[in-house]
């Protein structure tokens, strides 16, 4: 049973523009989120998180937005770049320390 | 300083055979993390070392599946009677426990396993 849920498979978007990309989680009880942004034949690298009390952290050109109710997260990525054209997955950690990924989202920014 | 790593990179492998996949995780991570990518698929948890509390194994698939431990260092999975359903690539991630950064997880490059 997938407990994170990144429904979008992939997102082509114009450099400069903004870059969406959504999470869904079923388990009200995670205390963190987190984006991972992953190339090819690499591991994935940590990009940004957010705790479960709060609805917004931003770093640079990264926001992560958290909407409880509805038990969803998105990262927006403003503005969008050429190099940052990877793999993001957005993840879950339990109390007991356990992580749970999406399936990831493939983002092309397109020159 | 020096990251996660991991070994071999890559691993073919003939069915039924076993293996043994090594993690080397960041010195001073008490936490690691073993997770396993299937082609298109995300990252699913695998087991969970906490410092010398027993490992959370409740990700492992089957009892073909095992992973030890040495202290906060290094790491092996092993993999016993290898099926094709077992090909994808191994990830290991390491973490400090406690502190801001705590839920920060750093992973190696993996291990693509390929069982033929």
């Amino acid at each position: 049973d997938q407990q994170v849920k990144q429904n979008s498979p992939s997102l082509s978007v114009q450099e400069g523009r903004i870059s969406i990309l959504n999470c869904d989680y079923t388990n009200s009880m995670f205390d963190y989120f987190l984006w991972y942004k992953k190339y090819p034949a690499e591991g994935p690298t940590f990009l940004i998180s957010i705790s479960s009390i709060k609805d917004k952290n931003e770093d640079g050109r990264f926001t992560v937005f958290l909407n409880k109710s509805a038990k969803h997260l998105s990262l927006h990525i403003v503005p969008s770049q050429p190099g940052d054209s990877a793999v993001y997955f957005c993840a879950a950690r339990n109390t007991g320390n356990q992580f749970y990924f999406g399936t990831g989202t493939s983002l092309t920014v397109i020159p | 300083g020096a990251g996660v790593s991991q070994s071999p990179s890559n691993k073919v492998t003939e069915k039924g055979k076993d293996v043994e996949l090594r993690c080397d995780p960041i010195s001073g991570h008490t936490a690691l993390y073993w997770y396993r990518q299937r082609l298109g698929q995300g990252l699913e948890f695998l087991i969970y070392f906490q410092g010398n509390s027993a490992p959370d194994k409740s990700g492992l698939p089957s009892d073909r599946f095992s992973a030890e431990r040495t202290g906060e260092s290094v790491s092996t999975l092993t993999i016993q009677r290898t099926q094709q359903e077992d090909s994808a690539v191994y990830l290991c991630a390491s973490s400090l426990v406690g502190g801001r950064k705590h839920y920060e997880q750093y992973f190696g490059p993996g291990t693509r396993l390929t069982v033929t």
